[in-house]
């Protein structure tokens, strides 16, 4: 069985300075991961996924996340965020060839960024 | 194309009513599937179901209970709604294969007096 943590709950920041929410996860089989954002009142929105090779995944929005299968995790990084990048981030892990029903969320980090 | 599309967006009920959250796709997607969001808990999954004729159970299924008969339609109702089902209620669908990103409806959110 998978499972996914979030570290952070919340996590301020002031416009333009980067950021950095982690995720770790656990799992005895290889998986997939996915970063997932949530706008306030809106659904989650995929933010960029790591299937395979490069270790450094580049997502919409400017985010990036880096794979370290040593480590366990997959970590979101923005090198400068925005007032608009203020939401809920959602990590989630799935092995390779499990079922759809299988897919792990974390329990989220809520992004403030102030000006 | 609408993506996932979930009706009504906000709903209250009474203890003891029962109701139908109603989700469709227009991807062509196997899979779809229902979960609810509550402070603090993140997401968790209620049912699912990979192809129409199939459902299945997820973390939290009781009180609810889904029914596929077509490939487009995944409904969700509500038996004898109780104030502990009071959440945001989200709808998702995708390919089949694990390495498929799931695509959420905007939301249900739902109060139970």
């Amino acid at each position: 069985a998978q499972s996914v943590t979030q570290l952070d709950s919340q996590v301020p920041v002031f416009e333009e300075a980067p950021v950095e929410l982690r995720c770790n996860y656990s799992s005895s089989v290889s998986v997939y991961l996915f970063w997932y954002v949530q706008y306030p009142n809106q659904g989650l929105q995929l933010l960029l996924k790591y299937l395979s090779g490069s270790t450094l995944v580049k997502g919409i929005n400017g985010f990036e996340a880096e794979f370290n299968k040593s480590q366990t995790s997959f970590h979101l990084r923005k090198p400068s965020v925005h007032i608009s990048d203020t939401a809920e981030y959602f990590c989630a892990v799935i092995s390779y060839g499990g079922s759809q029903g299988n897919l792990i969320f974390g329990k989220g980090t809520k992004l403030s960024v102030k000006p | 194309n609408a993506g996932v599309t979930q009706t009504p967006k906000f709903q209250v009920l009474k203890t003891g009513q029962s109701m139908t959250l109603q989700c469709a796709q227009d991807m062509n997607h196997e899979y779809m599937s229902w979960y609810r969001q509550d402070p603090g808990m993140g997401l968790r999954l209620i049912h699912y179901s990979v192809g129409a004729g199939i459902t299945d159970q997820g973390e939290v299924p009781n009180g609810y209970n889904v029914s596929r008969s077509t490939t487009e339609d995944f409904p969700l109702r509500l038996l004898s709604a109780a104030p502990s089902q009071t959440s945001v209620y989200f709808c998702a669908s995708s390919y089949r294969d694990s390495n498929q990103p799931q695509h959420f409806g905007d939301g249900t959110r739902l109060s139970i007096l």
